[in-house]
């Protein structure tokens, strides 16, 4: 069965923090991906990364990386110095058999000024 | 400007009524989906489409109904039958294959009257 798991339901830190989003996913499948989106209170579902089940490499994009790791089955989000703009809900997908997305519970980020 | 058109974005729906939820891409992608959002419960799958006049049952298909007689649109409709319809409506579109992300509309948030 594919799940993905987003145990962190609402997080709230101040602006310049750092602030990390846990995501654990179970899949038996070799070949999949995991994605992270992110949704502003607009509603509209943002397209943040892509990762593949046989790279490991974290990366980093500006302010925010990624680190996957398939020894926890984890696929974490870190923000670096968080902004008020980053508030939003961030949902964390895997993609695997049948062309399916299956997507976890989402985190509510709030960054305060 | 590519994307995904989702209309209308506010809807309301009496009791005992069929309403459509309009979904529109111009990114040329097969694949096209329609997602329930609800507090708390993340993205749930209502109905997919990988080419054009065919369609599977996602997790939640009861009292729904789609149809995708061209690529470019995949109407959502919500039957009578379904009894809880308030949420929020995303619809989403891709390419075929695990390694391709979903993009997103703005949604339609459904509330009965």
């Amino acid at each position: 069965a594919q799940k993905v798991t987003q145990a962190q339901t609402e997080i709230s830190v101040v602006e310049k923090e750092d602030v990390t989003l846990d995501c654990v996913y179970e899949t038996r499948d070799t070949t999949y991906y995991l994605f992270w989106y992110k949704q502003p209170p607009s509603g509209e579902l943002v397209f943040l990364i892509r990762r593949n089940s046989f790279d490991e490499q974290n990366e980093i994009s500006g302010r925010y990386s990624w680190n996957f790791q398939k020894s926890t089955s984890s696929f974490n989000f870190t923000i670096t110095a968080s902004q008020v703009v980053d508030s939003a809900v961030y949902f964390c997908a895997l993609s695997s058999t049948g062309n399916q997305f299956y997507f976890g519970t989402g985190t509510s980020l709030t960054v305060i000024p | 400007d590519g994307g995904i058109t989702q209309s209308p974005k506010y809807l309301f729906r009496k009791e005992g009524q069929n309403v459509t939820l309009s979904c529109e891409q111009n990114l040329n992608h097969d694949a096209m989906y329609w997602y329930r959002q609800d507090p708390g419960q993340g993205l749930r799958l209502i109905y997919y489409s990988q080419i054009v006049n065919d369609f599977q049952k996602g997790d939640i298909a009861e009292g729904y109904s789609v149809s995708r007689e061209k690529k470019e649109s995949f109407p959502l409709t919500v039957t009578s039958a379904q009894k809880n319809p308030t949420a929020f409506y995303l619809c989403a579109s891709s390419w075929t294959g695990l390694n391709q992300p979903q993009h997103f509309g703005d949604g339609t948030r459904l509330s009965i009257l």
